[in-house]
């Protein structure tokens, strides 16, 4: 069955280090990849997305992730956290096939120490 | 421009009433969705509009729940005899479907909470 795993459901880091946030797909083609961000009390906010090229995407915030096709993953990643950055993260995907169906992760939520 | 814009922003009511939630979209976009949060918990897809025709209904969780769209405009959501597992904040999206470019701008979500 097509799904999307964030494997983490919580991580907590410190202020100042490097952060990865893992996505992983189950489809059987490349689809569109997103990532969300939600912060408390708001909504979701796009961070980053992956369509087609290089498989390595800037978003907004200093984040960034990579695609990889052999690993089915396309995990998030930060080299400082700031505090203003503890959020909820969704990762989604979009069928190339039918590209308005939008799935979405489980969401990892994430906690930033000082 | 404006973003999407939801009301009523919190919603609360008593088991068994009917409630209606409103969307409307960024100008402009053609498909339009909804979506359940129960808290602390993903984002649980509904129904999604292209235009004012439903092609995806199947997250609706029940006969309760239904949602109509006006031409490429306002969409409201309505949940009839309310349950208290209805409880959960509902967020509405809208984008602009052309192929690869499916970005979804959600809403700040209605939180309902049913006694």
């Amino acid at each position: 069955a097509q799904s999307v795993t964030q494997p983490d459901i919580h991580i907590t880091v410190s202020e100042g280090a490097s952060l990865e946030l893992r996505c992983n797909y189950s489809y059987g083609a490349t689809p569109y990849l997103f990532w969300y961000v939600q912060s408390p009390g708001q909504g979701l906010q796009l961070l980053l997305k992956y369509f087609s090229g290089d498989t390595l995407v800037q978003g907004i915030k200093g984040f960034e992730a990579e695609f990889k096709r052999s690993q089915s993953s396309f995990n998030l990643r930060k080299p400082s956290v700031h505090w203003s950055d503890a959020a909820e993260y969704f990762c989604a995907v979009a069928l190339k096939t039918s590209y308005d169906k939008v799935i979405f992760g489980p969401g990892t939520s994430l906690s930033v120490i000082p | 421009g404006a973003g999407v814009s939801q009301s009523p922003s919190n919603k609360v009511t008593e088991k068994g009433k009917d409630v209606e939630l409103r969307c409307d979209p960024i100008s402009g976009h053609t498909a339009l969705y909804w979506y359940r949060q129960r808290l602390g918990q993903g984002l649980e897809f509904l129904i999604y509009f292209q235009g004012n025709s439903a092609p995806d209904k199947s997250g609706l969780p029940s006969d309760r729940f239904s949602a109509e769209r006006t031409g490429e405009s306002v969409s409201t959501l309505t949940i009839q005899r309310t349950q208290q597992e209805d409880s959960a904040v509902y967020l509405c999206a809208s984008s602009l479907i052309r192929t690869g470019h499916n970005e979804q701008f959600f809403g700040p979500g209605t939180r309902l909470t049913v006694l």
